[in-house]
Protein backbone atom coordinates (compact mmCIF):
# COMPACT_ATOMS: atom_id res chain seq x y z
CA UNK A 1 0.00 0.00 0.00
CA UNK A 2 0.70 3.47 -0.23
CA UNK A 3 3.30 4.78 2.55
CA UNK A 4 2.41 7.74 4.42
CA UNK A 5 4.85 9.50 6.73
CA UNK A 6 4.34 11.59 10.09
CA UNK A 7 6.61 13.88 11.82
CA UNK A 8 7.35 14.40 14.75
CA UNK A 9 6.24 10.67 16.29
CA UNK A 10 5.94 12.14 20.27
CA UNK A 11 5.80 16.06 21.31
CA UNK A 12 5.50 17.20 24.98
CA UNK A 13 5.35 20.69 25.50
CA UNK A 14 3.99 23.52 27.60
CA UNK A 15 0.58 24.99 27.87
CA UNK A 16 0.50 27.78 25.70
CA UNK A 17 3.46 27.12 23.10
CA UNK A 18 2.10 25.91 19.37
CA UNK A 19 2.89 22.61 18.01
CA UNK A 20 3.68 21.51 14.37
CA UNK A 21 2.91 17.82 12.81
CA UNK A 22 3.90 17.12 9.48
CA UNK A 23 2.08 14.55 7.04
CA UNK A 24 3.87 13.30 3.79
CA UNK A 25 2.73 11.15 1.33
CA UNK A 26 6.21 9.24 0.54
CA UNK A 27 5.63 7.53 -2.91
CA UNK A 28 2.34 9.71 -3.94
CA UNK A 29 1.34 12.91 -4.93
CA UNK A 30 -2.14 14.05 -2.54
CA UNK A 31 -4.46 17.01 -3.28
CA UNK A 32 -6.30 16.27 -0.32
CA UNK A 33 -5.06 14.53 3.27
CA UNK A 34 -7.01 14.56 6.06
CA UNK A 35 -6.35 15.58 9.83
CA UNK A 36 -8.13 12.98 12.53
CA UNK A 37 -7.78 13.46 16.45
CA UNK A 38 -8.56 10.16 18.64
CA UNK A 39 -8.63 10.34 22.18
CA UNK A 40 -8.25 7.25 24.46
CA UNK A 41 -11.04 4.35 24.32
CA UNK A 42 -12.25 6.56 21.47
CA UNK A 43 -12.87 6.11 17.69
CA UNK A 44 -10.94 8.73 15.17
CA UNK A 45 -12.99 11.84 15.01
CA UNK A 46 -12.03 13.77 11.44
CA UNK A 47 -10.66 16.95 12.22
CA UNK A 48 -10.37 18.95 9.10
CA UNK A 49 -9.76 18.36 5.10
CA UNK A 50 -6.21 19.50 3.71
CA UNK A 51 -6.72 20.89 0.06
CA UNK A 52 -3.51 21.68 -2.18
CA UNK A 53 -3.51 25.00 -2.92
CA UNK A 54 -6.71 26.56 -1.24
CA UNK A 55 -7.75 26.82 1.91
CA UNK A 56 -8.57 23.59 4.55
CA UNK A 57 -12.45 22.39 5.29
CA UNK A 58 -13.02 22.18 9.22
CA UNK A 59 -15.62 19.88 10.85
CA UNK A 60 -18.13 21.10 12.76
CA UNK A 61 -16.57 22.48 16.00
CA UNK A 62 -13.51 22.34 15.34
CA UNK A 63 -12.07 25.41 15.96
CA UNK A 64 -9.87 26.70 12.52
CA UNK A 65 -7.87 29.42 14.17
CA UNK A 66 -6.64 26.77 16.51
CA UNK A 67 -5.96 24.62 14.72
CA UNK A 68 -3.96 25.61 11.34
CA UNK A 69 -3.49 23.50 7.99
CA UNK A 70 -1.13 24.64 5.79
CA UNK A 71 -1.25 21.97 2.44
CA UNK A 72 2.25 23.51 1.33
CA UNK A 73 2.68 20.93 -1.61
CA UNK A 74 1.55 17.73 -3.16
CA UNK A 75 3.20 15.76 -0.69
CA UNK A 76 3.07 17.46 2.54
CA UNK A 77 0.27 18.67 4.85
CA UNK A 78 1.16 20.59 8.18
CA UNK A 79 -1.28 20.83 11.61
CA UNK A 80 -0.68 24.00 13.86
CA UNK A 81 -1.80 23.44 17.36
CA UNK A 82 -1.40 26.61 18.55
CA UNK A 83 -1.37 28.01 21.63
CA UNK A 84 -2.17 24.22 23.27
CA UNK A 85 -3.74 23.23 26.18
CA UNK A 86 -3.95 19.78 28.01
CA UNK A 87 -7.17 19.00 26.68
CA UNK A 88 -5.67 19.11 23.26
CA UNK A 89 -3.33 16.75 24.11
CA UNK A 90 -4.26 13.47 22.10
CA UNK A 91 -3.55 11.38 19.03
CA UNK A 92 -3.20 12.99 15.88
CA UNK A 93 -3.25 11.14 13.02
CA UNK A 94 -3.97 12.13 8.73
CA UNK A 95 -4.16 10.40 5.54
CA UNK A 96 -3.94 10.34 2.38
CA UNK A 97 -6.49 9.06 -0.32
CA UNK A 98 -4.55 6.93 -2.90
CA UNK A 99 -6.15 5.28 -6.09
CA UNK A 100 -9.34 6.28 -5.63
CA UNK A 101 -11.08 6.51 -2.27
CA UNK A 102 -8.70 4.50 -0.13
CA UNK A 103 -7.31 5.98 2.55
CA UNK A 104 -3.62 5.24 3.76
CA UNK A 105 -2.74 6.76 7.34
CA UNK A 106 0.57 8.22 8.86
CA UNK A 107 1.46 6.56 12.11
CA UNK A 108 0.26 9.30 14.17
CA UNK A 109 1.24 11.94 16.40
CA UNK A 110 1.23 11.87 20.29
CA UNK A 111 1.02 15.36 21.80
CA UNK A 112 1.33 15.48 25.46
CA UNK A 113 0.47 19.00 26.99
CA UNK A 114 1.79 19.77 30.15
CA UNK B 1 -25.99 13.29 11.46
CA UNK B 2 -24.05 10.05 9.64
CA UNK B 3 -23.56 7.28 12.29
CA UNK B 4 -21.82 4.25 11.56
CA UNK B 5 -22.72 1.72 14.51
CA UNK B 6 -20.44 -1.03 15.75
CA UNK B 7 -20.44 -3.46 18.65
CA UNK B 8 -17.48 -2.41 20.89
CA UNK B 9 -17.20 -5.82 22.13
CA UNK B 10 -14.85 -7.20 23.67
CA UNK B 11 -15.35 -10.15 21.07
CA UNK B 12 -13.01 -13.35 22.24
CA UNK B 13 -12.51 -15.93 19.95
CA UNK B 14 -10.67 -18.90 20.10
CA UNK B 15 -7.67 -19.82 18.45
CA UNK B 16 -8.43 -20.81 14.50
CA UNK B 17 -12.34 -19.86 15.17
CA UNK B 18 -13.77 -17.49 12.65
CA UNK B 19 -14.23 -13.86 14.19
CA UNK B 20 -16.85 -12.14 12.77
CA UNK B 21 -17.72 -8.11 13.08
CA UNK B 22 -20.41 -6.21 12.34
CA UNK B 23 -21.09 -2.51 10.74
CA UNK B 24 -24.28 -0.48 10.49
CA UNK B 25 -24.33 2.56 9.07
CA UNK B 26 -27.79 5.26 8.57
CA UNK B 27 -26.56 7.20 5.28
CA UNK B 28 -27.98 5.48 2.07
CA UNK B 29 -26.24 7.34 -0.37
CA UNK B 30 -23.21 5.89 1.24
CA UNK B 31 -20.64 4.49 -1.72
CA UNK B 32 -17.60 2.68 -0.27
CA UNK B 33 -17.02 0.50 3.00
CA UNK B 34 -13.46 0.31 4.53
CA UNK B 35 -12.30 -2.24 6.95
CA UNK B 36 -9.17 -0.91 9.24
CA UNK B 37 -7.39 -2.81 12.34
CA UNK B 38 -5.85 -0.53 14.71
CA UNK B 39 -3.50 -1.82 17.38
CA UNK B 40 -3.41 -0.52 20.70
CA UNK B 41 -0.92 2.90 20.78
CA UNK B 42 -0.88 2.73 16.64
CA UNK B 43 -2.48 4.41 13.88
CA UNK B 44 -5.23 2.37 11.68
CA UNK B 45 -4.01 0.20 8.98
CA UNK B 46 -6.24 -0.82 5.62
CA UNK B 47 -7.38 -4.88 5.37
CA UNK B 48 -10.33 -4.17 2.99
CA UNK B 49 -12.37 -2.19 1.05
CA UNK B 50 -15.74 -3.12 -0.43
CA UNK B 51 -18.05 -1.44 -2.84
CA UNK B 52 -20.34 -3.60 -4.21
CA UNK B 53 -22.78 -5.40 -2.78
CA UNK B 54 -21.93 -9.44 -1.74
CA UNK B 55 -18.75 -10.81 -0.37
CA UNK B 56 -15.10 -9.80 -1.45
CA UNK B 57 -12.47 -12.07 -0.33
CA UNK B 58 -8.48 -11.49 0.72
CA UNK B 59 -6.66 -14.47 1.54
CA UNK B 60 -8.39 -15.31 5.76
CA UNK B 61 -10.62 -11.77 5.26
CA UNK B 62 -14.18 -11.74 3.87
CA UNK B 63 -15.70 -8.72 3.93
CA UNK B 64 -19.75 -8.73 3.12
CA UNK B 65 -21.85 -5.87 1.88
CA UNK B 66 -25.62 -5.38 2.04
CA UNK B 67 -26.57 -1.85 1.00
CA UNK B 68 -30.71 -2.78 1.34
CA UNK B 69 -29.91 -3.66 4.99
CA UNK B 70 -26.88 -0.99 5.35
CA UNK B 71 -24.96 -3.61 7.13
CA UNK B 72 -21.44 -4.43 6.54
CA UNK B 73 -19.24 -7.31 8.08
CA UNK B 74 -15.77 -8.59 8.43
CA UNK B 75 -15.34 -12.14 8.82
CA UNK B 76 -11.97 -13.69 10.03
CA UNK B 77 -11.02 -17.00 9.49
CA UNK B 78 -8.50 -18.89 11.15
CA UNK B 79 -7.80 -16.27 14.16
CA UNK B 80 -4.88 -15.93 15.26
CA UNK B 81 -3.40 -14.22 18.47
CA UNK B 82 -1.97 -11.70 16.02
CA UNK B 83 -5.46 -10.60 15.02
CA UNK B 84 -6.39 -9.21 18.59
CA UNK B 85 -6.62 -5.55 17.83
CA UNK B 86 -9.64 -3.00 17.47
CA UNK B 87 -11.55 -3.28 14.35
CA UNK B 88 -13.05 -0.35 12.39
CA UNK B 89 -15.75 0.16 10.15
CA UNK B 90 -15.71 3.04 7.79
CA UNK B 91 -17.89 4.65 5.87
CA UNK B 92 -17.29 6.82 2.50
CA UNK B 93 -19.50 9.44 1.77
CA UNK B 94 -19.81 9.68 -1.70
CA UNK B 95 -18.76 12.77 -4.37
CA UNK B 96 -18.69 15.88 -4.59
CA UNK B 97 -17.70 18.27 -1.80
CA UNK B 98 -17.56 14.63 0.40
CA UNK B 99 -15.31 13.15 -1.36
CA UNK B 100 -12.73 11.19 0.62
CA UNK B 101 -14.43 12.34 3.42
CA UNK B 102 -14.43 9.04 5.99
CA UNK B 103 -16.86 8.37 9.25
CA UNK B 104 -15.77 5.86 11.63
CA UNK B 105 -17.62 3.35 13.84
CA UNK B 106 -16.45 3.33 17.43
CA UNK B 107 -14.17 0.25 17.21
CA UNK B 108 -15.24 -3.85 18.16
CA UNK B 109 -12.28 -5.10 20.01
CA UNK B 110 -11.53 -8.31 19.36
CA UNK B 111 -9.12 -10.97 21.40
CA UNK B 112 -7.96 -14.00 19.61
CA UNK B 113 -7.15 -16.57 22.61
CA UNK B 114 -4.73 -19.04 22.42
Amino acid sequence: GAVVSQHPSRVICKSGTSVKIECRSLDFQATTMFWYRQFPKQSLMLMATSNEGSKATYEQGVEKDKFLINHASLTLSTLTVTSAHPEDSSFYICSAPYSGETQYFGPGTRLLVL
Amino acid sequence: QKEVEQNSGPLSVPEGAIASLNCTYSDRGSQSFFWYRQYSGKSPELIMFIYSNGDKEDGRFTAQLNKASQYVSLLIRDSQPSDSATYLCAVNEGGGTSYGKLTFGQGTILTVHP
